[in-house]
């Protein structure tokens, strides 16, 4: 499987301010997700990461809040606009190669608001 | 609304026992099956995928699927304290669901393997 990697890892950001984050994989990917596991939760899919276009969100969850950017196969950003406190979160970049089925994750970067 | 229930825990064994973790789906348009180990801190970390009705066996691991009951399980023999973690069950949703490659997990089982 691809390794993929998460900038930063970890952050503490003042309530209002907007973070992104980055995800990077050594191998190209069919698809890349990002997903918020909040503390003591699973896992629950933000949206869907599009090369060259609009990225598709879940339910709950809109672009002017996590707009997502996908602009080659290797790589995605996600920005956490306008945070609150309740976006202290990890939040999490995957990978789904269409020859596996498989889905793999990055190693997470632990959101705290302040 | 798919869901993906387990067994709430948490679940602890001795070391050499067997580990048993269950999970129910709610989407028969399902087909794919998955097992994520997360230790704390970490990110999930897959460990099996099943496929097919019946149990597919990898070292310490075997999973079980049954399609009819909407089933799945993990079993782990010969537990180890380093198996202790949660077990995160995932589901795809089917194309009911929007896309098949999409996962729901479920909330996760935690296991303690006591030496």
């Amino acid at each position: 499987s691809a390794v993929i990697s998460q900038k930063p890892s970890r952050d503490i950001c003042q309530r209002g301010t907007s973070l992104t984050i980055q995800c990077q994989v050594d191998s190209q990917v069919t698809m890349m997700f990002w997903y918020r596991q909040q503390p003591g939760q699973s896992l629950t899919l933000i949206a869907t990461a599009n090369q060259g276009s609009e990225a598709t969100y879940e339910s709950g969850f809109v672009i002017d809040k996590f707009p997502i950017s996908r602009p080659n196969l290797t790589f995605s950003t996600l920005t956490v606009s306008n945070m609150s406190p309740e976006d202290s979160s990890i939040y999490l970049c995957s990978g789904w190669t269409s020859g596996y089925n498989e889905q793999f994750f990055g190693p997470g970067t632990r959101l705290t608001v302040l | 609304q798919k869901e993906v229930e387990q067994n709430s825990g948490p679940l602890s064994v001795p070391e050499g026992a067997i580990a048993s973790l269950n999970c129910t789906y709610s989407d028969r348009g399902s087909q794919s099956f998955f097992w994520y180990r997360q230790y704390s801190g970490k990110s999930p970390e897959l460990i099996m995928s099943i496929y097919s009705n019946g149990d597919k066996e990898d070292g310490r691991f075997t999973a079980q699927l049954n399609k009819a009951s909407q089933y799945v399980s993990l079993l782990i023999r010969d537990s180890q304290p380093s198996d202790s973690a949660t077990y995160l069950c995932a589901v795809n949703r089917g194309l009911s669901g929007g896309s098949n490659y999409k996962l729901t997990f479920g909330k996760g089982t935690l296991l303690t393997v006591n030496p």
